[in-house]
């Protein structure tokens, strides 16, 4: 039973660009979370997705965005980069309405 | 304004005796509580959690105990071995504000070294 995958695993930007990151649930589960991880902090709530739709965002601008596919699949997009978007990018999945958030290996974003 | 808070940021224990991790909050109205391990280079990893209707959960060599008086809870990890050393993250929830919200707060972890 694969868990929760995300690709790319690493990925170098300049600033002014933007990215795309994507995440594939655990198999069963419904609900996608975004999670920005700074260096030395823990993670960050950056959006939810349920039945396709954002339920609840985290203090992000709207350079933030993303999507979520019947599969219940799910992009990242952020745009016009900064240096401080550098950071570990975090999916996470649950199915239901289960406490337990399974988490993805991250994509590492640079950007230069 | 951390709402989660882990003031240890690094915890040294020999191996076979107890670590003790701990965690603090403010927000009263969290009421699920999450431990993860977190490897270099992984995501995190659920550890053990607990609800705010119980004041201890125990799996294997893991048992967390909450204090909801004192907005305080602890990862008790007996007896440690040197595999166990990873950054631990406490996190917490308010799982019913609102129709299908699910935000996690995180502290900001301890780093956990057992030594052979």
């Amino acid at each position: 039973d694969a868990g929760v995958t995300q690709s790319p695993t690493h990925l170098i930007k300049t600033r002014g660009q933007q990215v795309t990151l994507r995440c594939s649930p655990k198999s069963g589960h419904d609900t996608v979370s975004w999670y920005q991880q700074a260096l030395g902090q823990g993670p960050q709530f950056i959006f939810q997705y349920y039945e396709e739709e954002e339920r609840q965002r985290g203090n992000f601008p709207d350079r933030f965005s993303g999507h979520q596919f019947p599969n219940y699949s799910s992009e990242l997009n952020v745009n016009a980069l900064l240096l401080g978007d550098s950071a570990l990018y975090l999916c996470a999945s649950r199915a239901g309405r289960n406490e337990k958030l399974f988490f993805g290996s991250g994509t590492q974003l640079s950007v230069l | 304004d951390q709402q989660v808070k882990q003031n240890s940021p690094s915890l040294s224990v020999q191996e076979g005796r107890i670590s003790i991790l701990n965690c603090d909050y403010t927000n009263s109205m969290f009421d699920y509580f999450l431990w993860y391990k977190k490897y270099p280079a992984e995501g995190p990893t659920f550890l053990i959690s607990i609800s705010s209707i119980k004041d201890k959960n125990e799996d294997g060599r893991f048992t967390v105990f909450l204090n909801k008086s004192a907005k305080h809870l602890s990862l008790h990890i007996v007896p440690s071995q040197p595999g166990d050393s990873a950054v631990y993250f406490c996190a917490a929830v308010e799982t019913y504000s609102g129709a299908g919200s699910y935000q996690l707060t995180f502290g900001k972890g301890t780093k956990l070294s057992v030594i052979p």
